[in-house]
């Protein structure tokens, strides 16, 4: 167990939906980054936030969100849902913005029929 | 368990034996390497991370090789066992202020007892 919760663990949605994918670091980590795993595409780095500021971008599209919040847990928001989101998503945390040892979470599954 | 891609390139060892898990990289600039391990079903746990000023790293039965003139990555698990089966990833890191991570394609390691 690597300390960092994400919840739903399975989410089972439609097209042009949206749904909040929902991440907690590990204790006194500051730093939470976000992951999409599909079969085509691998593991695709997507944003990160350290203490509250987003801190580095990677191939997030413009129809998802991310904040974190002062208690550190963070949120990612898809919007405008289509079948190609439908992947793992993982939340990962660190103790630093640049701290190359990452704890990942169990993943959420997103399914969008 | 779940699948993490249908179409990897897999790697079939006998228990005991030495392993080597062969990873290419693409940018020059980057900071850090870094090694995963990931488990039907979890989320992609680290192993070991190797600066890019270095060429090679031991842990505990893992050991990284970095050649930088063929921008080429290695990872050598000593005296296999069976719980070693998983999916390998390499990654290469990116200090943008924050951390931005880029996964390899991921190589399934069998174990054969």
């Amino acid at each position: 167990d690597s300390g960092v919760t994400q919840t739903p663990k399975h989410l089972i949605t439609a097209t042009g939906q949206r749904v909040t994918l929902r991440c907690s670091p590990r204790s006194g980590d500051l730093s939470v980054y976000w992951y999409q795993q599909s079969l085509d595409q691998g593991l695709q780095f997507l944003i990160q936030y350290y203490n509250g500021e987003e801190r580095a971008k990677g191939n997030i599209l413009e129809r998802f969100s991310a904040q974190q919040f002062p208690d550190l847990h963070s949120e990612l928001n898809l919007s405008s849902l289509e079948l190609g989101d439908s992947a793992l998503y993982f939340c990962a945390s660190s103790v630093s913005r640049g701290s190359v040892t990452q704890y990942f979470g169990p993943g959420t599954r997103l399914t969008v029929l | 368990g779940e699948s993490v891609g249908l179409h990897l390139p897999t790697l079939s060892v006998q228990e005991g034996d030495n392993s080597i898990i062969n990873c290419a990289y693409s940018n020059s600039a980057s900071d850090y390497f870094i090694w995963y391990k990931q488990e039907s079903g979890k989320g992609p746990q680290f192993i070991i991370d190797i600066r890019s000023n270095m060429d090679k790293r031991q842990g505990q039965r893992v050991t990284v090789l970095l050649n930088k003139t063929v921008k080429h990555l290695s990872l050598q698990i000593a005296a296999t066992q069976p719980g070693d089966s998983a999916v390998y990833f390499c990654a290469e890191t990116l200090n943008t202020g924050g951390f931005k991570t880029i996964f390899g394609a991921g190589t399934r390691l069998f174990v054969k007892a």
